[in-house]
């Protein structure tokens, strides 16, 4: 079974600055996908970025963007110029054959003004 | 779009009572999840179901719990009867599967739910 591990409960940083949040995965399968979702204080899970594990380019989406190393089984997620409203949990989540998203135990991020 | 559409949002109940929570995936959409989430297990996949069918219940925790998906734009999760244990928010996803470009879920807001 893949499992994804966020090995940071919580990450600290001030704003306008940069924060990496780390995740790894587990699996023996070559083609999968690899998402980091946002979930703020509402609950709400909001998708930040995805990464398809056949590209090699890492995903960028604005201040957001992903260092995947496939080898490594690696995925963190950079946020630069960080705001307060990036305050939140983050879940890292790995889509392979099966059709349902394995997430990792979150890391909470907090941003200091 | 409107998005995931789930109610309620929050629901409380005595232990014993039964529960349905109920989903609306986005249009155009043939793919369905159930996830819950708690402090303890995290988030974890309940079940899901691919045009209307279910596909994979395994997460599902035990006989307790039941999922319906009667047609594309409506899907029902019962608890019944319910526990405290079952405390938890539970999310329904949905996403168009078919390929490549079409692997994202989109999540709806949740159920909160308090046995007592």
């Amino acid at each position: 079974a893949q499992t994804v591990t966020q090995s940071q409960p919580e990450m600290s940083v001030q704003e306008a600055e940069t924060v990496t949040l780390s995740c790894t995965y587990d699996t023996s399968e070559s083609d999968y996908y690899l998402f980091w979702y946002k979930q703020p204080p509402s609950r709400q899970m909001i998708l930040v970025i995805r990464q398809e594990a056949y590209k090699q380019q890492n995903a960028t989406e604005n201040r957001f963007s992903v260092n995947f190393q496939k080898a490594a089984k690696s995925f963190s997620l950079k946020i630069s110029d960080s705001q307060l409203g990036d305050a939140a949990m983050y879940f890292c989540a790995y889509l392979g054959g099966a059709d349902g998203l394995t997430f990792g135990k979150g890391t909470h991020l907090i941003i200091q003004p | 779009d409107a998005g995931v559409i789930q109610s309620p949002r929050h629901e409380v109940t005595e232990m014993g009572q039964e529960v349905t929570l109920r989903c609306k995936p986005i249009s155009g959409h043939n793919s369905l999840f159930w996830y819950r989430q708690t402090m303890m297990r995290g988030l974890e996949l309940l079940i899901y179901f691919n045009n209307n069918v279910p596909i994979d219940d395994s997460g599902m925790p035990e006989d307790r719990f039941s999922a319906k998906m009667p047609n594309a734009s409506f899907s029902t999760l019962k608890i019944q009867p319910s526990e405290p244990r079952d405390s938890a928010v539970y999310f329904c996803a949905s996403r168009r599967t078919g390929g490549r470009l079409q692997e994202t879920q989109y999540f709806g807001p949740g159920t909160r739910l308090l046995v007592l």
